[in-house]
């Protein structure tokens, strides 16, 4: 099992709809949780943070943890077609200093 | 606008040649990590330094690739010699206690 799994997509969407990507850890302890947008031929970009249950909410964006389910989620509202990118989910395990990312889900937002 | 920097962009080289790659970390930034990437494996940490001192390399292979810090702002990753299966992407990340990644453009490596 890996410790931090994504659907690879692809998973496409009409513009202005909501996407919806998840994640999930395997390791309770993790504390830290990111989401990074990777653009083709470009490289990872951090778009959100959160460390805590609930939601945090960045623009367009809305990070939603989960740590009794083990899993964290990204929302984006009114999407367009520049959000069309792989979204990388990271993941911080309690004891670890480094992240472990999953293996991205790639997203179309049609015109 | 600070940003991680790494050289160089693209290099094509052929097999049982050396390759060095270098990162300039942010100003600032007490954390380095190397990571390669291809599409069958996604995005792989190789090794990882604080304050300048190797703290993991366990997803390098030893006997080809090193990693070191000369100083705070220089970061290297050398494949001695590189093999077909070296090509990829990679990419170097600074940030500050470790926790929040800021990524360089990356090397894209080609091994002939």
């Amino acid at each position: 099992q890996k410790e931090v799994e994504q659907n690879s997509g692809p998973l496409s969407v009409p513009e202005g709809a909501i996407a919806s990507l998840n994640c999930t850890y395997s390791d309770r302890g993790s504390q830290s949780f990111f989401w990074y947008r990777q653009y083709s031929g470009k490289s990872p970009e951090l778009i959100m943070s959160i460390y805590s249950n609930g939601d945090k909410e960045d623009g367009r964006f809305t990070a939603q943890l989960n740590k009794a389910s083990q899993y964290v989620s990204l929302l984006i509202r009114d999407s367009q077609p520049s959000d069309s990118a792989t979204y990388l989910c990271a993941v911080r395990a309690g004891s670890a200093r480094q992240l472990t990312f999953g293996s991205g889900t790639q997203l179309t937002v049609l015109p | 606008d600070a940003r991680v920097t790494q050289t160089p962009r693209h290099k094509v080289t052929e097999m049982g040649q050396e390759v060095t790659m270098r990162c300039q970390p942010i100003l600032g930034h007490n954390t380095v990590f190397w990571y390669r990437q291809t599409m069958m494996q996604g995005l792989e940490l190789l090794a990882y330094f604080r304050n300048r001192a190797p703290l993991d390399d366990s997803g390098m292979p030893k006997d080809r690739f090193s990693a070191e810090m000369p100083d705070a702002t220089l970061a290297t990753l050398k494949i001695q010699p590189s093999e077909p299966r070296d090509s990829a992407v990679y990419f170097c990340a600074s940030g500050f206690q470790s926790d929040t990644q800021y990524f360089g453009p990356g090397t894209r490596l080609t091994v002939l």
